[in-house]
């Protein structure tokens, strides 16, 4: 079974501070996305990543920027947070083709 | 971004029902997953369908991927009360890192 994990279920952090979330994937896959998931609004892709080192704006990517240093690693980062980002963060991975994406368990941030 | 229609929005239902919900583009996909999300995880794959005209089926669960390749429903057969969730339907287009588009998501409620 593919396993993607999240670091943490759920987080707090303060207005201005820098904060990393990161993904891990077990399978291998060249393909990792970044969304939030808001009430209404649906899941909205921030960033995604089709292989090492190579990152692509999704839909919402103000105020974030990622990192894939290793194939099985990508970190969503704010820069500086703000209250607007608090949301329910969700990983998913794929491998290439038609293969469906799977998902983490998500990461609920608060921002104070 | 653009979201896919998905109805019905919400759906009350009694233990030992079926269920039947679709979701309808305006283009093509050349994939259709269905998600189920249970309150504070992230969605977990269902059902993956490839090829118009496909009827696939995972246990109590059976999803059709439209022969226009613009729909996509599923059915949920003799509903018990841990099917209550939101269902998400997605299409995904394979390019580069195949991004999905989601459906609004439909509710379902499950009394005895």
């Amino acid at each position: 079974d593919v396993k993607v994990t999240q670091s943490s279920r759920y987080l707090v952090k303060r207005t201005g501070e820098k904060v990393f979330l990161e993904c891990v994937q077990d399978m291998d896959h060249e393909n990792m996305f970044w969304y939030r998931q808001d009430p209404g609004l649906g899941l909205r892709l921030i960033y995604f990543s089709y292989d090492v080192k190579m990152k692509e704006k999704g839909d919402i990517p103000e105020g974030y920027s990622v990192s894939r240093e290793k194939k099985e690693r990508f970190s969503l980062i704010l820069e500086s947070a703000s209250t607007n980002q608090t949301s329910m963060y969700l990983c998913a991975s794929k491998s290439g083709g038609y293969q469906p994406q799977h998902f983490g368990d998500g990461t609920r941030l608060s921002i104070l | 971004g653009q979201q896919l229609n998905q109805s019905p929005q919400s759906m009350f239902i009694q233990e030992g029902e079926d269920v039947s919900m679709n979701c309808t583009s305006s283009s093509i996909f050349n994939t259709w997953l269905w998600y189920k999300q249970d309150p504070g995880e992230g969605p977990v794959l269902l059902i993956a369908l490839y090829k118009a005209g496909e009827l696939t089926s995972n246990g109590r669960l059976t999803a059709q991927f439209g022969i226009t390749r613009k729909d996509s429903f599923l059915n949920i057969s003799a509903s018990i009360p841990s099917d209550v969730g939101i269902y998400f339907c997605a299409g995904q287009w394979s390019g580069t890192a195949s991004k999905l588009t989601f459906g609004t998501g439909t509710r379902l409620q499950v009394t005895l």
